[in-house]
């Protein structure tokens, strides 16, 4: 599987966006960009995924460059409730797929 | 309804004995995982099994052993547990055909040898 890198921190103002960056430069053609995110020890929560568009569900904003090198999750109004680790990962599907967390970008939301 | 749900939630025993953790999933996934986050909260899969077959074994050893008697059931057994052992145990499940390949994540087993 591709690698990934993240900031290992940021800091946020509730109310913000938060804007996560991810760089997987060496990312193949059929690998989508998954983003998960692990609220103290609690188990990992799915948050979004994409191929090479850009998407949108009810928790965040995916934006996939056209290239694919990079991607960017934005949480558009982040809570105190969304300080967590925040993992970006690159994985193919199929049924031998793994996700293989890396260490991560520990998203600090102050108020 | 929990999704994905282990047990126990604590689990604290004495170097060498066996124990065994639990997972089941209700979301009719066909696939299931053990991760392991240790003490620096690195998070690595140890197995996955679709359909009740393994298809990944993360070099683990094989003190360690998955048990999937159906595909919504994966167990963990532990044979002769030692200190490194300690670690939080996650479960999760996915679709692998014909989903969005997401994985759902149990609330995870905190084991503690001692």
């Amino acid at each position: 599987d591709a690698k990934t890198t993240q900031p290992p921190s940021m800091d946020c103002a509730e109310g913000r966006a938060a804007n996560l960056p991810c760089n997987h430069s060496t990312i193949s053609g059929n690998e989508y960009v998954y983003w998960y995110r692990q609220i103290h020890s609690q188990g990992p929560q799915y948050i979004i995924h994409g191929l090479k568009n850009n998407e949108t569900n009810e928790m965040a904003s995916l934006i996939i460059t056209e290239d694919r090198k990079s991607s960017t999750l934005i949480l558009p109004h982040a809570t105190l409730r969304d300080t967590a680790v925040y993992y970006c990962i690159v994985n193919s599907r199929g049924t031998a797929s793994k996700l293989t967390f890396g260490t991560g970008t520990r998203l600090q939301v102050t108020l | 309804d929990t999704a994905v749900s282990q047990t126990p939630k604590y689990l604290v025993t004495q170097m060498g004995n066996d124990k065994s953790i639990k997972c089941e999933q209700n979301l009719g996934h066909d696939t299931m995982y053990w991760y392991k986050q240790d003490s620096k909260k690195f998070l690595k899969i140890m197995f996955s099994y679709n359909n009740k077959e393994l298809i990944i074994n993360e070099t683990v050893p094989n003190r360690f052993s998955p048990k999937s008697p159906d595909k919504a059931h994966l167990n963990l057994h532990i044979n002769s547990l030692e200190l490194g052992d300690s670690a939080v145990y996650f479960c999760a499940s996915s679709q692998a055909r014909g989903g969005h390949y997401g994985y759902t994540f149990g609330s995870g087993t905190r084991l503690t040898v001692v």
